[in-house]
């Protein structure tokens, strides 16, 4: 079966070190991959997309890589603040108009 | 642009009672998500619109919920009867689909959060 997975932990670190996030898949071949951010409360937010033919997108502090050999993607964020304290998902489509989400991971960034 | 908007925010309500949920899309955008929320399970799809149209709904539990679209501007998702098991933040999302210049991102409302006791 179709399966998305994110580490269900929530991740701690260091005020100004660099976290990575992790999204796996299993019996998907997404043409594109997206990360989203959700605070408590919200509703999620766009971050960043990376297509099937690219290996690494950047915006700002935060850096995407997408291997569709293992069927991974890391997420991300240098000189991490306590402002980016959040949940992030990752999410992907194999198709044009369907987007299926993983479970999110919590970041926590400590002063 | 007033982005995404739900309604209620908020809803608590007894089982056994038809609870509907509304929401209005981001002008111009042709595709409309209804996806539930929960600690267990995540973010769940349960269908979407592509045009008004209902393309995929085999995300919808069972015959207790239905979701329409009468107009590019408005949708709705009913629970009928509802359940204390179906308690969830609902979220309502769209998006620009077929634009040669549109990245796929979906926006988001703020969510309802229904309680059922």
């Amino acid at each position: 079966s179709q399966k998305i997975e994110q580490n269900s932990e929530a991740l701690n670190i260091q005020e100004g070190k660099t976290a990575t996030l992790t999204c796996n898949y299993t019996n998907y071949s997404p043409a594109y991959l997206q990360w989203y951010r959700q605070d408590p409360g919200r509703g999620p937010v766009f971050l960043l997309l990376i297509r099937e033919n690219e290996k690494e997108k950047r915006k700002e502090r935060l850096k995407v890589t997408f291997d569709t050999t293992l069927k991974q993607s890391l997420f991300h964020i240098t000189a991490s603040q306590p402002a980016d304290s959040a949940t992030y998902l990752c999410a992907l489509s194999g198709g044009y108009n369907k987007l299926i989400f993983g479970a999110g991971t919590r970041l926590a960034v400590h002063p | 642009d007033a982005g995404v908007i739900q309604s209620p925010r908020h809803e608590v309500t007894e089982m056994g009672q038809e609870v509907t949920l509304r929401c209005k899309p981001i002008s111009g955008h042709n595709s409309l998500f209804w996806y539930r929320q929960t600690m267990m399970r995540g973010l769940e799809l349960l269908i979407y619109f592509n045009n008004n149209v209902p393309i995929d709904d085999s995300g919808m539990p069972e015959d207790r919920f239905s979701a329409k679209m009468p107009n590019a501007s408005f949708s709705t998702l009913k629970i009928q009867p509802s359940e204390p098991r179906d308690s969830a933040v609902y979220f309502c999302a769209s998006r620009n689909s077929g634009s040669v210049t549109s990245t796929g991102e979906l926006f988001f409302g703020e969510g309802s959060r229904l309680t059922v006791l």
